[in-house]
């Protein structure tokens, strides 16, 4: 079954604490994207990756970073989580051009 | 530079009536747009995307979508809508100059609720 998966799904974390959030897609997709999304703003984009060894930022990239070592890998990073970094994250992958994208189940990330 | 938006941020409707579901776009050039529904605890699903040809494209679950260039405009619509309806919907573009970037932009999301 094509799908992205996320881990974890549920995270509470303290100040300061590093942690990583790992997304894996199995459709060969080139493209990958890590979003958050908070109430009244929609999904805005953190990074996005076109390939292997490509990444970039998005619209909201302070306080993360990502990796991507390998095509179906693509993990978002927080090195020091601050509570304004609480909110829900996807991560999604898609082909280039005109196709739609694909979306984990998300990550309810709660810092304290 | 790209722009979606979404004026209702809720819409209420009566099981059984139609639906619109409002979305507006800036893009320089052609759009690609897409709607998207999400169920709660759930990531996002696809619904229906426009590419180019028929200005009236039909989607998963009964949706539909027309596309007006005129209006730059792309709303959600379903003939008679059902309680299982009720979700979080987003409309997304992507400006077909930059496709081959990943840069897709999402409104800010209408709660559609379909009452019995």
């Amino acid at each position: 079954e094509a799908q992205v998966t996320q881990n974890p799904r549920y995270l509470i974390t303290v100040t300061g604490k590093k942690l990583t959030v790992t997304c894996s897609q199995n459709m060969n997709h080139e493209y990958m994207s890590w979003y958050r999304q908070d109430p009244g703003l929609g999904l805005r984009q953190i990074y996005y990756s076109m390939n292997v060894e490509v990444t970039d930022k998005g619209d909201v990239p302070e306080g993360y970073k990502v990796s991507r070592k390998e095509k179906r890998n693509f993990p978002l990073i927080l090195e020091s989580p601050s509570p304004n970094q609480t909110s829900l994250y996807f991560c999604a992958s898609n082909s280039p051009g005109n196709t739609e994208a694909f979306f984990g189940q998300g990550t309810r990330l709660t810092v304290v | 530079a790209q722009s979606v938006a979404q004026p209702e941020d809720q819409v209420n409707v009566a099981e059984g009536n139609p639906l619109t579901v409002k979305c507006t776009y800036s893009v320089s050039g052609n759009p690609y747009l897409f709607w998207y529904v999400q169920y709660p605890n759930r990531g996002l699903q696809f619904l229906l995307k426009y590419i180019t040809g028929d200005n009236l494209v039909k989607g998963s679950y009964g949706f539909e979508a027309e596309f007006n260039k005129s209006q730059t405009s792309f709303h959600l619509k379903k003939p008679s809508a059902l309680v299982s309806d009720s979700a979080l919907y987003f409309c997304a573009v992507r400006d077909a100059q930059y496709s081959s970037a990943s840069k897709i932009i999402f409104g800010s999301g209408t709660r559609l609720s379909i009452r019995p």
